[in-house]
Parts: structure tokens; C-alpha cells; sequence
């Protein structure tokens, strides 16, 4: 049964900094993209970083990019997000789910909550 | 970067009713256009992807069409499990992976 397992969330004040894990397990985590996900109070799903299979490529979305760091450890199955300098609108529920080169996210985790706030 | 526009933001169905969303691109995305169905606390399930095929496991009564840049999911008849929040996404062009602001199906 494929499982990702978000971990890492909390309340931290602005500027500070979070890291998120994303623990995977029924699959071979080395064949898959993985992504981040957000969802902001009371708003839509929004697409945050993502990185290839062997780490070689990461992408960002503008309003993160130099800011957040997305990796990976395939010898421990986990995905990883390093979250500095965070920002009130970084509030949100963070979802990691698995992908592949354009394909769609096929599956996702139950989320983890992040609060910035002072 | 694509912009996925859903209408309407909120619909209200009866049990059993037939549903219909709409989704729009502002460029054509060539079919790589998906589906998902989101409830509160739960992890988002992909339901429809490449605009049509269903995953293993989705019922039948999901289904989806479409093609540039005007899609649509219907879903057939409304079980008391299919009340949630409906979110188109595109993979087409990327980054970034973009997704529509969302559909609410609540119970009339």
C-alpha cells in the first residue's frame, strides 16, 4: 500500500524557520518526482516545489523560490522541505505527493499544518 | 504560467442528481488536464487524468471530457461521499504546476 507520511508542522514566528519531512513507503521511492503542495486557509491547492528522481532538478514556485529548499533521501524514503524566512501567507497545509515527469500527482499525504505567526 | 479558471465556486445538488463542473485554461494544455476530490482532513485523490481515463478504483460514475482549453467533470449520479471540494490541475506547461481555485459540491 503506498503511504506518505507528512511530519514537521507547527507555529513559528516570521522570518523563522521549519523543516517538513514527508516519510513514503509501498513504492520505489527512486522511480518518482515528488512535490509539495499547499493549501492556505479557506483557499485552493497550490503547486510549491518539486524535484526529480535523483535530486538532480528542482523547481520552485516564484513565491518561494530562495527562500525554500525541497530534497530528497532515497536511503531513508523521505522528502524533505527546508522553510526560511517564512512569511504570514506561508500559513497552510502542506501535502507531499508522488509523480512522474507530466503526470499528475497520484498520490498524496494527509498534510501537515504550518502556522507563522507572531 | 497557465491559469485554470472552475465555475461555479459552489454547487448545490440532491442526491442522486447529476453534476457538472467546468474547468478553463487560458492556454491549451493538450489534454494533460486531471481531476481531483478533496474533503476536509483527507488527502486529495486524483480521479480523473489525461482528461478522460479514470485510476484503478475510481467508480464509473466519474467521468471527464474536454479538449484545449474547456474541460468538464461529471459525476452521474451523487452519492453522500462525493460532497467535497473538485480541483482541476494542468501538466502540461510547467513549472508551475497550476490547479483551479476549486468547486464546492454541497448537498441541496
Amino acid at each position: 500500500e503506498v503511504q506518505l507520511v507528512e511530519s514537521g508542522g507547527g507555529l513559528v514566528q516570521p522570518g523563522g524557520s521549519l523543516t517538513l519531512s514527508c516519510a513514503v513507503s509501498g513504492f520505489t521511492f527512486s522511480t518518482y518526482w515528488m512535490n509539495w503542495v499547499r493549501q492556505a486557509p479557506g483557499k485552493g491547492l497550490e503547486w510549491v516545489a518539486n524535484i526529480k528522481q535523483d535530486g538532480s532538478e528542482k523547481y520552485y514556485v516564484d513565491s518561494v523560490r530562495g527562500r525554500f529548499t525541497i530534497s530528497r533521501d532515497s536511503a531513508k524514503n523521505s522528502l524533505f522541505l527546508q522553510m526560511d524566512s517564512l512569511r504570514v501567507e506561508d500559513s497552510a497545509v502542506y501535502y507531499c505527493a508522488r509523480g512522474r515527469w507530466a503526470t499528475p500527482f497520484d498520490y498524496w499525504g494527509q498534510g501537515t499544518l504550518v502556522a507563522v505567526s507572531s | 504560467e497557465i491559469v485554470m479558471t472552475q465555475s461555479p465556486a459552489t454547487l448545490s445538488v440532491s442526491p442522486g442528481e447529476r453534476a457538472t463542473l467546468s474547468c478553463r485554461a487560458s492556454q491549451s494544455v493538450s489534454g494533460k488536464l486531471a481531476w481531483y476530490q478533496h474533503k476536509p482532513g483527507q488527502a486529495p485523490r486524483l480521479l480523473i487524468y489525461d482528461t478522460s481515463t479514470r485510476p484503478a478504483g475510481i467508480p464509473p460514475r466519474f467521468s471527464g471530457s474536454g479538449s484545449g482549453t474547456e474541460f468538464t467533470l461529471t459525476i452521474s449520479s451523487l452519492q453522500s461521499e462525493d460532497f467535497a471540494v473538485y480541483y482541476c490541475q494542468q501538466y502540461n506547461n510547467w513549472p508551475p504546476w497550476t490547479f483551479g481555485q476549486g468547486t464546492k459540491v454541497e448537498i441541496k
